[in-house]
């Protein structure tokens, strides 16, 4: 079965940093699929943070991080990260994993359980 | 990129039909055949139902059916069942240099 499980969450005090990683199992992780973060802040909707393609040549992220969070993946360690830096208050969400088809199509088959990420002071 | 327009809630009793809608622009919905629906239970992970407007995933119920015309996408749910109470997002591919995007998520509520 596919799986994908995040970690690195926690709360830290606005202008510093975590590193979140997603470990994906149950298929061909270096294969098609790109990989992406969403995340949902409290009782809010979905947005897409940022996306990777398979071989990493192509990086996508959201205005609202661009600069401040890099996403990377790993396809000897079925592992991709997402280094924040610059927390906000308005970072503070669970951030999904996601499974896709391409980079920029947010057509996610599997999604992780989510990693909560809390920014205050 | 803006978020999709959804409306914020709908609701129908046991058996009965309810319709959502998701509005976009000739950039993201009306452009492309790239567009999917998610299900969110409360504190659960979003579930894709629908992706590139009316299929269905493997282990999806042919009562989630979706639709598209012009600019706005549109997902059907029939017979509706309790386990259907969930919220329901759209996304929608939105050009090759984009990240997808969102709508703004819809309750539904079964009376």
């Amino acid at each position: 079965d596919v799986q994908l499980v995040e970690s690195g969450g926690g709360l830290v005090k606005p202008g510093g940093s975590l590193r979140l990683s997603c470990a994906a199992s149950g298929f061909s992780f270096n294969s098609v699929y790109s990989m992406h973060w969403v995340r949902q802040a409290p009782g809010k909707g979905l947005e897409c943070v940022s996306s990777i393609s398979s071989s990493s040549d192509s990086k996508y992220y959201a205005d609202s991080v661009k600069g401040r969070f890099t996403i990377s993946r790993d396809n000897a360690k079925n592992s991709m990260y997402l280094q924040m830096n610059s927390l906000r208050v308005e970072d503070t969400a669970m951030y999904y994993c996601a499974r896709g088809w391409a980079a920029t199509n947010p057509n996610f088959d599997y999604w992780g359980q989510g990693t909560l990420v809390s920014v205050s002071s | 990129q803006s978020a999709l327009t959804q409306p914020p809630s709908a609701s129908g009793s046991p058996g009965q039909s309810v319709t959502i809608s998701c509005t976009g622009t000739s950039s993201d919905v009306g452009g492309y055949n790239f567009v999917s629906w998610y299900q969110q239970h409360p504190g659960k992970a979003p579930k894709l139902i629908i992706y590139e407007v009316n299929k269905r995933p493997s282990g999806v119920p042919d009562r989630f059916s979706g639709s598209k015309s012009g600019n706005t996408a549109s997902l059907t749910v029939s017979g509706l069942q309790a386990e259907d109470e969930a919220d329901y997002y759209c996304s929608s591919y939105a050009g090759s240099n984009n990240l997808g995007v969102f709508g703004g998520g819809t309750k539904v509520t079964v009376l």
